[in-house]
């Protein structure tokens, strides 16, 4: 499968901690990237990866990518209760010439004040 | 502007009905896609275009059509839907291909009845 797998499914923190969440893929890819949704409306860009980009920091944002083992995680740093939303890992490949983005299942984070 | 504007934001429609979904952008981005999430679920790419080119179909049934009139507007006609058609579709947009995040609009929730 192209899809992402985000690990763990949900996670439920108390506003300040740090939340980490996971993504696991099988195909080869250009880059990586984050997005956030928040109640089933718009998804938000986060943040892209390259493939050959090992670690990446945006803000509170920082993302590792690491391409021998296929995984990706995302680490949010003194969350907010505004943070809460589901988190989608997506991963851009090329089949042949055409470039397709596949999203994971996404992880519910909740924050709690 | 940095958005992507869908109307409407909410549609109803019968099963003989035909309606259209309308996605615009102004930020010169010349690649556009259509997803469709249902709930809970990650969103899947059904179209995209490319410098107002059809380059990707992931096999959408042909009672969905889309169309890019040009390179700031998409539509998505719906002729003859069916109630598992009912979903959140999402269009998107980004500066090119590869190794640009998507900008989202915030979608039409549409419901087949």
């Amino acid at each position: 499968s192209q899809q992402g797998e985000e690990d763990p499914q949900a996670l439920s923190i108390q506003e300040g901690e740090n939340a980490t969440m996971n993504c696991s893929y099988k195909t080869s890819i250009n880059n990586l990237q984050w997005y956030r949704q928040n109640s089933g409306r718009g998804l938000v860009h986060l943040i892209l990866i390259r493939s050959n980009e090992r670690e990446k920091h945006s803000g509170r944002l920082r993302v590792t990518l690491d391409t021998s083992k296929k995984s990706s995680s995302l680490l949010i740093t003194a969350s907010r209760a505004a943070d809460t939303a589901s988190y989608f890992c997506a991963i851009l490949n090329s089949g042949g010439s055409n470039y397709k983005l596949t999203f994971g299942k996404g992880t519910l984070l909740t924050v709690n004040p | 502007d940095t958005e992507v504007t869908q109307t409407p934001k909410h549609l109803v429609m019968g099963m003989t009905n035909k309606k259209s979904l309308k996605c615009e952008q102004h930020m010169g981005h010349r690649a556009m896609y259509w997803y469709k999430q249902k709930a809970k679920k990650p969103p899947e790419l059904m179209f995209v275009y490319s410098y107002e080119k059809l380059s990707i179909n992931e096999s959408v049934p042909s009672r969905f059509s889309p169309e890019c009139p040009n390179s700031s507007l998409l539509n998505l006609h719906l002729h003859a839907l069916q109630p598992e058609d009912s979903a959140l579709y999402l269009c998107a947009s980004s500066p090119g291909r590869y190794n640009y995040g998507y900008t989202f609009g915030s979608g039409t929730r549409l419901t087949v009845v």
